[in-house]
């Protein structure tokens, strides 16, 4: 069945520094989306992304959809200690059922 | 602006009871989802309706039942609980194939 592999598992960093955490999944993917979970917390929608090779950005997060959609990075410039949490890439493939990786779970030390 | 709403918020019960979770997903969605997740895990797909008809099943044990009811709000049933049900349960809705909004979830914990 259709898989989302995310990496890495943890992330720690120094505030200030850039993050970059990989998702790839195992079939084309028809949208991904990306998420946060701050600990407690719920998944929160950060972005979506559906054409191949595309590139947004949110202030200093930037999402970028591979050309066979079939894998997705975020990175986020400059660290602040409010990015701490988890971040989840979601995949779409077809019908209606959305496939998360595992996260990767992001540590910041002030 | 409106949010998807779960109820209960928190869940207590003890093993071999039943449970059953609602939720409200945000007004005009027509897709609405069930997650499980368990501590430091990523939420696993259980079930989905497309405009109240079931649309797509994951791993939801034989145990667990769902339905979305005419009003669009959804409920989770769970019968036969095991130690191992206990977890976060997030409902979430979209419009389509648009982004997904999650619910605060509802935390069962089975004793």
């Amino acid at each position: 069945g259709q898989q989302v592999m995310q990496i890495p598992q943890y992330q720690h960093v120094q505030e200030g520094e850039d993050f970059t955490t990989y998702c790839n999944s195992s079939t084309t993917l028809s949208n991904i989306q990306w998420y946060k979970q701050r600990p407690g917390g719920h998944p929160v929608f950060l972005i979506q992304l559906v054409k191949s090779g595309e590139v947004k950005k949110q202030k200093r997060l930037t999402f970028q959809f591979g050309e066979a959609k079939k894998n997705s990075s975020l990175h986020i410039t400059a660290t602040q200690t409010t990015d701490v949490g988890t971040y989840f890439c979601a995949g779409m493939a077809g019908g209606f059922k959305t496939i998360f990786g595992a996260g990767t779970r992001l540590f910041v030390k002030a | 602006a409106a949010g998807v709403i779960q109820s209960p918020r928190h869940l207590i019960k003890e093993k071999r009871e039943t449970a059953t979770l609602k939720c409200y997903p945000i007004p005009r969605h027509d897709t609405v989802y069930w997650y499980q997740q368990g501590p430091g895990q990523d939420p696993q797909f259980l079930i989905s309706f497309y405009e109240k008809m079931q649309s797509d099943k994951g791993s939801i044990p034989d145990r667990f039942s769902a339905q979305q009811f005419s009003d669009y709000h959804s409920e989770l049933n769970m019968s036969s609980l095991e130690l191992g049900d206990s977890a976060l349960y997030f409902c979430a809705s979209s419009s389509g194939a648009g982004a997904t909004f999650f619910g605060q979830g509802t935390r069962l914990t089975v004793v």
